[in-house]
């Protein structure tokens, strides 16, 4: 089965930018898509195919894929990004979820 | 906007059964890949199943660490998702999200989960 690996834990300045990885073999072949989650809420998408923002997402947040690694960028980091963030891809007939990485914003 | 309402959680004993649900306001859930998502706790999103959409033969799958335990199926007189969980464990405590992706042209994995329930709590004890 296809697997998908994030950091457990990335850290950022305030106002700085943020990269969280998703990495698995072959990724760049596969559509990526990202959430958001706050402590005590559901997940909200942010990015889905790579590198397309859902309605009402901020410009802040990018998404980029390529060879084995995927990567969600997001700029201007502030205190209300401070969430787990979970990758995602469908393979197959199922939907893999990396185990979350947890953004700390200092 | 759809917003969705899942219910039906609560405590459990091993290896009794379950029947949780996903109800719609706002739109239908019909043409839309629905799927429940599971985190256990402290843990990151595992999918346990998910239904296609009617225009491509509502079609189910299931995560192989359930497979022969779970079925999902669509009510169409109530327009809701049910998931029921047999012979219960204590490993399949956890939150249960049903979460909605668009399926265009079945290109459902074009797509992420866009709109998400708030979810219930199952604890199996």
């Amino acid at each position: 089965s296809y697997d998908v690996t994030q950091p457990l834990s990335v850290s950022v300045a305030l106002g700085q930018t943020a990269k969280i990885t998703c990495g698995g073999d072959k990724i760049g072949g596969k559509n990526v898509h990202w959430y958001q989650q706050r402590p005590g809420q559901a997940p909200i998408l942010v990015i889905f195919r790579d590198n397309n923002r859902p309605s009402g997402i901020s410009e802040r947040f990018f998404g980029s894929n390529s060879g084995h690694v995927a990567t969600l960028t997001i700029t201007k980091v502030q205190a209300g990004d401070e969430a787990v963030y979970h990758c995602h891809v469908w393979d197959t007939t199922t939907a893999i979820f990396g185990g979350g990485t947890t953004l700390t914003v200092l | 906007e759809m917003q969705l309402v899942e219910s039906g959680g609560g405590l459990f004993r091993p290896g009794r059964s379950l029947k949780i649900s996903c109800a719609a306001s706002g739109g239908s859930l019909g043409d839309l890949v629905v799927s429940w998502v599971r985190q256990k706790p402290g843990r990151g999103l595992d999918l346990v199943a998910f239904i296609r959409s009617k225009r491509f033969g509502e079609t189910t799958y299931s995560a192989a660490s359930v497979t022969g335990r779970v079925s999902i199926s669509r009510d169409v007189s109530t327009g809701s998702v049910y998931l029921q969980v047999n012979s219960l464990q204590t490993d399949d405590t956890g939150v249960y999200y049903c979460a909605t992706t668009k399926e265009g042209a079945g290109r459902y994995y074009y797509y992420g989960m866009d709109v998400w329930g708030q979810g219930t709590t199952v604890t199996v004890s």
